[in-house]
């Protein structure tokens, strides 16, 4: 089985654009987590989404926002891009949402923002 | 608000030999889970090890353990036997417990390197 896929791997956008970036999940899985990682600190909660519902949000501006979809894949939108919006985006997929969950994650999308 | 936090920003062993991760956390929740991630250079975060706070018995998986001091509040990793491929960042993370809603709070990471 395909573990949870991200797209794109590289992205360079400049301040003030808007990105989209996307995950599929692993087949069966229907939680979905972003996760914002800068350089040199560990990954930081922006959302998550199950059955389609936002069930958590991390302290990230409105300019934050995500959806998932009917078959569970998801999308990350981040408007007005900033400087320190330069990261690498974590996407995490689990089966349920319990505290214990063990978390499948991606290889994530390196955003650079010039 | 929870709290981890990785005191030791880079650690490195030789290879075969024993190294310890240390972390610490602070929460007013008396039930949690406590986890290890490994990221290598491909960036995927790979869970390692899992310890729930209501059970006493230190959980052990292959050639990793922890030990889990409550009280403490520690959380520390030991990697016995170390290999070539052990080499990676390693976070530290908490969750709370319960179904509903959940996030990982990682510390900032620890970079081990393993000599030949």
């Amino acid at each position: 089985d395909a573990g949870v896929t991200q797209s794109p791997t590289h992205l360079i956008k400049t301040r003030g654009q808007h990105v989209t970036l996307r995950c599929s999940p692993i087949s069966g899985h229907k939680s979905v987590s972003w996760y914002q990682q800068v350089l040199g600190q560990g990954p930081q909660f922006i959302f998550q989404y199950y059955e389609k519902e936002e069930r958590g949000r991390g302290n990230f501006p409105d300019r934050f926002s995500a959806r998932q979809f009917p078959n569970y894949s998801s999308e990350l939108n981040v408007n007005a891009l900033l400087l320190g919006d330069s990261a690498l985006y974590l996407c995490a997929s689990s089966p349920a949402l319990r505290g214990s969950e063990k978390l499948f994650f991606g290889s994530g999308t390196q955003l650079s923002v010039l | 608000a929870q709290t981890v936090t990785q005191s030791q920003p880079e650690m490195s062993v030789q290879e075969a030999e024993t190294v310890t991760l240390s972390c610490t956390y602070d929460t007013s929740e008396s039930d949690y889970y406590l986890f290890w991630y490994k990221q290598p250079p491909s960036r995927q975060m790979i869970l390692v090890i899992r310890q729930e706070a209501y059970k006493q018995q230190n959980a052990t998986e292959n050639r990793f353990s922890v030990n889990f001091q409550k009280a403490a509040k520690s959380f520390s990793l030991k990697i016995s036997d170390s290999q070539l491929g052990d080499a990676a960042m390693y976070f530290c993370a908490f969750s709370r417990s319960g179904a509903g809603s959940y996030q990982l709070t990682f510390g900032k990471g620890t970079k081990l390197s393993v000599i030949p």
